[in-house]
């Protein structure tokens, strides 16, 4: 099973639907969890962390299930420049800063 | 903000030919980071440093070195550049297990 496992897609989805993502972690001890965005032929950016308690920065919420090992990320209102592949990021446990990168999702917003 | 800069977008280069990759980050973090991206495998870890003069081998050394003289600086070596070598170059940095901040990439064709 791999460490960090997110559906490829690519999801189509039209200007304002609302749109969300899994990501699934095999490893239960792990700490740390992130949303990247990468654009086609660009390096990947930092979206927005992902707290125990969810959290939300404007149309997008992230979210952690520990329980069921997944961390989800969901997009309101979807834009034409949301178009892009997202990343989930996984650090273990103990203190590791080398992260587990999914392989990424891609979104395609279409007027 | 965080800025991580990479010597070249893109690079050709003939088989055999020695290449240096540089990156450089004016943040302070401690972690720095070469990954490799190629399409369907998505972000593979070649090295990584967490501080001067250390390096650690990632899942993918074979054929690479690299070089951390300064802490704003890592470099990555190719010895003897092979087409299989023909990929898009990451490098990142980061701050203990926080997110990681990626420079723009470089695109290396090997001839």
């Amino acid at each position: 099973r791999k460490e960090v496992e997110q559906d490829p897609g690519p999801f189509n989805v039209p200007e304002g639907a609302t749109v969300a993502f899994n990501c699934t972690y095999s490893n239960s001890a792990s700490q740390s969890f992130f949303w990247y965005r990468q654009d086609c032929r660009k390096e990947p950016k930092l979206l927005m962390s992902v707290y125990s308690s969810g959290n939300e920065d404007g149309r997008f919420t992230a979210q952690l299930n520990r329980a069921s090992q997944y961390i989800s990320l969901l997009i309101r209102d979807s834009k034409l420049s949301d178009s892009a592949t997202y990343l989930c990021v996984v650090f273990p446990s103990g203190g590791s800063y080398i992260p587990t990168f999914g392989r990424g999702t891609s979104l395609i917003v279409h007027p | 903000d965080v800025k991580v800069t990479q010597s070249s977008r893109y690079l050709v280069k003939r088989t055999g030919e020695k290449v240096f990759l540089e990156c450089v980050q004016d943040m302070d973090h401690e972690n720095m980071f070469w990954y490799r991206q190629d399409p369907g495998l998505g972000l593979r870890l070649i090295y990584f440093s967490y501080d001067v003069k250390m390096k650690e081998k990632g899942d993918i050394p074979e054929g690479y070195s690299v070089s951390r003289e300064k802490k704003e600086r890592f470099s990555l070596i190719l010895e003897s550049a092979s087409t299989n070598q023909t990929s898009m170059y990451l490098c990142a940095s980061s701050l203990q297990a926080n997110g990681q901040y990626f420079g723009p990439g470089t695109r290396l064709t090997v001839t």
